[in-house]
Order: structure tokens, then C-alpha cells, then sequence
């Protein structure tokens, strides 16, 4: 198994510029997350889904999209990249455990963005 | 609202000594509470979930403590090892799986 994979590893970006960061797995998990890690901010969630076709809003959406067409991807999409959204970004996934909530996450390796 | 505080000076200790982190939270009764190792430049990587009714949860040199009383875990890694350097993150499941901003531990020999 190869986890949770993420593409690229690295991406600088113009402002206004728009692209999409990729992530994968291929362990069948029904939950898959989307989280910025920022100095001193700690692991923000983004967007998060629970199963194909349904996703959500987390802690810090604004300026990021998401769609979850199949079980094993789910794209990140900046439609017009800004400075601030200069982090490093990492892909998560797991499975429901106690009362829907997940439990151990799996996190890919993370994408790291440069907004000039 | 719901708060995770974790001591953001980094932890300095020897190696071969107990080194213990704290987690502390909120406004909240989590049923469980997590542990993470992050090292620089990877993703998070689970290492240990204890639930509400467990006091004490081990796993080879670790072992976590949960006090719902105090709303505190401690994280403890005995017999600690250069290798032991990293960042340790505690995660409680409000509305979606919320993480701390991490304690830096360094192991020095």
C-alpha cells in the first residue's frame, strides 16, 4: 500500500494564479481531510469528506474548493491564489470510528505552496 | 469555544531520561484523545489513542494518561533516544478531529 499520496511536493504560484493540489489513498478509507499547517498556527482543517460525493466545510475554507468523485481522491482546488495561502498543506485519511467520528488519521506527506 | 493547549516552549531533556508532554483542554468531554509524532518537513503519523473510560494506555516506550477530571494527557516517553527528537501533536475529536499546535522535544546524547 502506498498510503496517502500527495502531487506536487512543491508549487510556487503567482497571485491570481489558480491550481490544483492532489491527493490519493489506497486503503478504502471513507474519510479523507484537507488541513494547512502555518508557524505557530498549528494543523488547520480545511475541507474534509465523509464518503464520495459529500464533503464539507472545516475551520479555514475561504479561497479553497474541494469535490469528492471517487473513494480514493480527493482534489484540492485554489481558484485564485493569495499570499496568504503560502503553507504547507497535508492530505489526511481514516475511517469512522465511535460515532462517526474518525480515528487514526493518515496523513500524506504535504504539498508546499509559495503564493508570490 | 473549545481550546487544546500544548506548551510551545520546546522540551530539552537527556537522553535516556522520562521525557513528559502535556496536553490540556477545554470546554469539552472528549471520548478520545490522540497522540501524533511529526517530524520536520512529513506529515503527522498516529502513534496513540486512549479513550475516555482508560486511564492508561502503553505502547513499547510510551505511555499516555488521560484525566477527564483535570481535562489533561500526558505523554510520557521513557528511556528516550536521540531518534526521539520531533514534534508531538494531541488531537480531540470536537465537531471533526481538532489537533494542538504541537511540543518540539529534543533528545540530546
Amino acid at each position: 500500500n502506498a498510503g496517502v499520496t500527495q502531487t506536487p511536493k512543491f508549487q510556487v504560484l503567482k497571485t491570481g494564479q489558480s491550481m490544483t493540489l492532489q491527493c490519493a489513498q489506497d486503503m478504502n478509507h471513507e474519510y479523507m481531510s484537507w488541513y494547512r499547517q502555518d508557524p505557530g498556527m498549528g494543523l488547520r482543517l480545511i475541507h474534509y469528506s465523509v464518503g464520495a460525493g459529500i464533503t464539507d466545510q472545516g475551520e479555514v475554507p475561504n479561497g479553497y474548493n474541494v469535490s469528492r468523485s471517487t473513494t480514493e481522491d480527493f482534489p484540492l482546488r485554489l481558484l485564485s491564489a493569495a499570499p496568504s495561502q503560502t503553507s504547507v498543506y497535508f492530505c489526511a485519511s481514516s475511517s469512522p470510528g465511535l460515532a462517526g467520528m474518525s480515528e487514526t488519521q493518515y496523513f500524506g506527506p504535504g504539498t508546499r505552496l509559495l503564493v508570490l | 469555544s473549545q481550546k487544546i493547549e500544548q506548551n510551545s516552549e520546546a522540551l530539552n531533556i537527556q537522553e535516556g531520561k522520562t521525557a513528559t508532554l502535556t496536553c490540556n483542554y477545554t470546554n469539552y468531554s472528549p471520548a478520545y484523545l490522540q497522540w501524533y509524532r511529526q517530524d520536520p518537513g512529513r506529515g503527522p503519523v498516529f502513534l496513540l489513542l486512549i479513550r475516555e473510560n482508560e486511564k492508561e494506555k502503553r505502547k513499547e516506550r510510551l505511555k499516555v494518561t488521560f484525566d477527564t477530571t483535570l481535562k489533561q494527557s500526558l505523554f510520557h516517553i521513557t528511556a528516550s533516544q536521540p531518534a526521539d527528537s520531533a514534534t508531538y501533536l494531541c488531537a480531540l475529536p470536537y465537531s471533526t478531529l481538532t489537533f494542538g499546535k504541537g511540543t518540539m522535544l529534543l533528545v540530546s546524547p
